[in-house]
């Protein structure tokens, strides 16, 4: 079964301190895009960054970086200098190259930022 | 650019009524189409998929059902509503191919009453 597990269901993290969200799944197959989407409360989900699965090189976006462990399945968020405007729910999230851009989501984790 | 519309917004529905919602995708042809659901507090499941015109993908057998009867237009519909549909839906797009970014509508709140 593919799956994807978020283990911190509610996080918090002063102003513009460093916070780490992880995540880890479970895929068999070898080709595949990693994804961290942001979904705050007016609930629309953006996009916060993408990794391809066969660059070793972790991907980053601002302040946005991820820690990619292809071998450990593992792929963790760091959100550095924290803003308010990113409280939010997290979500990870994984799609299977050729089979059709399913996602396969985590159970989020909730991140407040206090200021 | 490429948007993605969703309607409604909010809709709240008794038991045994029907449910349609709609979702279109403009500045783009022949997109990959989703429709997610959301339970509270949650993440997403994906309900249906279309790569095509008329091509439905189910991934989980429910009370609800899917249709693309236009190349950028996607509906969810149910004949009869249960308690247990309440949730939030949201439709997605990406491009065919090895294209990977998903872009999500609004969202639908449907609450069955």
């Amino acid at each position: 079964a593919q799956t994807v597990t978020q283990s911190q269901p509610e996080m918090s993290v002063q102003e513009a301190e460093t916070v780490t969200l992880s995540c880890t799944y479970d895929t068999s197959e070898n080709n595949y895009y990693l994804f961290w989407y942001k979904q705050p409360p007016s609930r629309q989900m953006i996009l916060v960054i993408r990794q391809e699965a066969y660059k070793q090189q972790n991907a980053t976006e601002n302040r946005f970086s991820v820690n990619f462990q292809k071998a450990a399945k593992s792929f963790s968020l760091k959100i550095s200098d924290s803003q308010l405007g990113d409280t939010a729910m997290y979500f990870c999230a994984f799609m299977i190259y050729n089979q059709g851009g399913k996602l396969i989501f985590g159970q989020g984790t909730e991140l407040s930022v206090k200021p | 650019s490429q948007t993605i519309h969703q309607w409604p917004a909010t809709l709240v529905q008794p038991v045994g009524s029907p449910l349609s919602l709609e979702c279109t995708v403009e500045g783009t042809s022949n997109p990959n189409l989703y429709w997610y659901r959301q339970a509270a507090g949650r993440g997403l499941q994906l309900l249906f998929y279309s790569v095509g015109i008329g091509q439905i993908s189910s991934e989980v057998p429910q009370n609800l059902s899917a249709s693309r009867p236009q190349d950028r237009q996607f509906i969810l519909s149910s004949k009869k509503l249960l308690l247990s549909d309440s949730g939030f839906y949201l439709c997605a797009w990406k491009r065919g191919g090895a294209v990977a970014e998903a872009f999500f509508g609004q969202g639908t709140r449907l609450t069955v009453v």
